[in-house]
């Protein structure tokens, strides 16, 4: 069963531009959530995707948005890049949506190294 | 809004002792905690986990403790490796769906 995809793996972008990532969920999962992990801040939650519905968002500011494709497939986009937008962005899959399902055991993807110049 | 606190920052041991890392949280309403092992350029990997109708869950080495009274919840590493040396991180499930509140992390480092 193959893991959670995430790419690309490294991208380079300069301040001002608009970058777009992309993660594929493990087979069957339908659950997929964003976090974006910096050295000062650890892991912050960005939003979390469930049948192609924001279920949950984080306190990011309007230009990280997202979306779901009906393959559960999640992309993430980032506007008018800052220099603090640097970071690993991880991205989660789930089989279940609710807490109370035994399955809510989340599988990280190996994240997308974003570097802002 | 919620939070999870976790102490220490970094933790030092010898090779064979125990190490124990704590959580605090904030939302009475979590139910579920897990703790993500780490290691350097690598993604975070699920360990452990423990939901709020168990006080205690052990495997192997590694075992979790939940106090919902007062919002704690522990992770110990009995008989430390080498191998064991990565970032820590407890997490909560909160606000409903699959959100998960992270702690900032415990660098373990496990020396010989």
């Amino acid at each position: 069963k193959a893991g959670v995809t995430q790419t690309p793996r490294y991208l380079i972008k300069t301040r001002g531009q608009q970058v777009t990532l992309s993660c594929s969920p493990i087979s069957g999962h339908r659950s997929v959530s964003w976090y974006q992990q910096t050295p000062g801040q650890g892991l912050q939650f960005l939003f979390e995707y469930f049948s192609e519905t924001q279920r949950n968002k984080g306190n990011f500011p309007g230009r990280f948005s997202g979306r779901q494709f009906s393959n559960s497939r999640s992309e993430m986009n980032v506007s008018t890049l800052e220099l603090g937008d640097s970071a690993l962005y991880l991205c989660a899959s789930s089989l279940s949506a609710q807490p109370s399902h035994l399955n809510t055991e989340a599988f990280f993807g190996q994240g997308t190294r974003l570097t802002v110049v | 809004g919620e939070n999870v606190e976790q102490h220490p920052s970094t933790l030092s041991v010898q090779e064979g002792d125990s190490a124990v890392i704590k959580c605090t949280y904030s939302d009475s309403a979590s139910n579920y905690f897990p703790w993500y092992k780490q290691e350097l350029g690598k993604r975070p990997q699920l360990i452990i986990d423990i939901r709020s109708n168990v006080g205690e869950k052990k495997d192997q080495r590694i075992a979790v403790t939940l106090n919902k009274t007062a919002k704690h919840f522990s992770l110990h590493i009995t008989e430390t490796q080498p191998e064991d040396s990565a970032v820590y991180f407890c997490a909560a499930l909160t606000g409903g769906g699959n959100k998960l509140t992270f702690g900032t992390g415990t660098q373990l480092k496990v020396e010989l």
